[in-house]
């Protein structure tokens, strides 16, 4: 019963690199969603997904791009990563036919991301 | 989605009961009430959610005041592992893209 992992939980890579977030849930939920977490910022939505190949950017998507070919999985990748994106990013999904629970989010663990 | 507002900071000895309060005087008759926490380091966790009435399940305890303009989170017997960050969250449950907008929360903390 491995819920919703996240790898790896720590990355430390240079600016301009690509860099690739994996999450993976088991639960075969048809709403995946990727956040970052800076200090006083809180959690950003940064892109989300309702279902494979069907994806939309939320809050502050400018410099990742998402994919999602399965239903179970949602990569976030960093094309040419930035000092800004140093960040602890969370994946989380969800699913409305879930009896007696709607909008109710199930997150990962996070990953440490350090761009320097 | 209404705004939320909650104490920055509270404490609570250990073994007592949490209460957490949120006020939402802008809430619309469609918008729940969510309660997701957050341990250091850790991805958040749901704990709750109501609309009008009072829930319960197995970690705390949500009421919602009869206006709906507030609400004040239960956790019956604080633990030591309860310390965290506690968010209260308004929306619309569309059962559909459910992004969260998670404000600065109230940090909890259990004291021995």
């Amino acid at each position: 019963d491995a819920g919703i992992t996240q790898s790896p939980r720590y990355k430390i890579t240079e600016t301009g690199r690509q860099v690739t977030l994996m999450c993976h849930q088991t639960w075969s939920h048809s709403y995946m969603f990727w956040y970052r977490q800076d200090l006083g910022h809180g959690l950003r939505l940064i892109y989300y997904s309702a279902a494979a190949d069907i994806t939309d950017k939320g809050e502050v998507p400018d410099g990742y791009v998402v994919s999602r070919s399965k239903t179970e999985n949602f990569p976030l990748t960093l094309e040419s990563a930035t000092r800004s994106q140093t960040s602890v990013y969370f994946c989380a999904s969800s699913d409305p036919r879930v009896a007696g629970v709607t909008d109710t989010q199930y997150f990962g663990p996070g990953t440490r991301l350090t761009v320097l | 989605d209404a705004k939320t507002t909650q104490p920055p900071s509270m404490d609570c000895a250990e073994g007592r009961a949490a209460n957490l309060p949120c006020n939402h005087s802008t809430i619309s008759g469609n918008e729940y009430v969510y309660w997701y926490r957050q341990i250091h380091s850790q991805g958040p966790q749901y704990i709750i959610h109501g609309l009008k009435n009072n829930e319960t399940n197995e970690m705390a305890s949500l009421i919602i005041t009869e206006d709906r303009k507030s609400s004040t989170l239960i956790l019956p017997h604080a633990t030591l592992r309860d310390t965290a960050v506690y968010y209260c969250i308004v929306r619309v449950a569309m059962g559909g893209a459910q992004k969260l907008v998670f404000g600065q929360g109230t940090r909890l903390t259990i004291n021995p």
